[in-house]
């Protein structure tokens, strides 16, 4: 089974320009997670959706950040307008939800540079 | 006070000996605990899951939980170089849905 899915894997952009990632969770998967990691921070967690369903985002740090699941197999991670500030390596993850704890799958992340 | 504390290290053994990695969570009502390993330039993968007070083993890996200490540890016996990583420590929290909150990590170097 293939695993976290992201796209792109690398992405070099202009201030001011928008940015989308996209995320493919493992399938049967029903939680996926959007994380933020920098040297400063650490892992970070930015929103999750639960069957679809955003339940907390409030690690997204502005109103420049959105999220969408709009099926069990696709997210996007959108930032407009980019900022140098939002230059990281930014992780999907996919988990199974339930009586089992929530053992997470990271996809390879994809690294965003903002100049 | 940060939810989950971590020493970030480095912790730095050498080959064969063992590696512990110490981890304190603030919240009283996590019941899952993990600890991921992350190569450098890579993503987290996850190695261990503790729900349980007590030890659990699984090859080279023990981990360690005890709720009253709101303490978790990871043992790595005869440690090896591949086994130079970053650890992070993760607690769950239940918001509506499961949230995981990680540490910052420990660097750990095995020498050979």
């Amino acid at each position: 089974d293939a695993g976290v899915i992201q796209s792109p894997r690398h992405e070099v952009t202009e201030m001011g320009q928008e940015v989308t990632l996209r995320c493919k969770p493992i399938s049967g998967h029903n939680s996926l997670f959007w994380y933020r990691q920098t040297m400063m921070r650490g892992l970070e967690l930015l929103i999750y959706f639960n069957n679809n369903v955003p339940i907390d985002d409030s690690g997204m740090p502005e109103d420049r950040f959105s999220a969408k699941m709009p099926n069990a197999s696709f997210s996007t991670l959108k930032i407009q307008p980019s900022e140098p500030r939002d230059s990281a390596v930014y992780f999907c993850a996919s988990s199974t939800q339930g009586a089992g704890g929530d053992e997470q799958y990271f996809g390879p992340g994809t690294r965003l540079t903002v100049t | 006070q940060k939810e989950v504390e971590q020493n970030s290290g480095p912790l730095s053994v050498p080959e064969g000996a063992i590696a512990s990695l110490n981890c304190t969570y603030s919240d009283r009502g996590s019941q899952s605990f993990f600890w991921y390993r992350q190569y450098s330039g890579k993503s987290p993968e996850l190695i261990m899951s503790i729900y349980s007070n007590g030890d659990k083993e699984d090859g080279r890996f023990t981990a360690q939980l005890n709720k009253a200490s709101q303490y978790v540890s990871l043992l790595i016996r005869d440690s090896q170089p591949s086994d130079s990583a970053t650890y992070l420590c993760a607690a769950e929290h239940y918001t509506g849905g499961f949230k995981t909150i990680f540490g910052a990590g420990t660097r750990l170097f095995v020498k050979a």
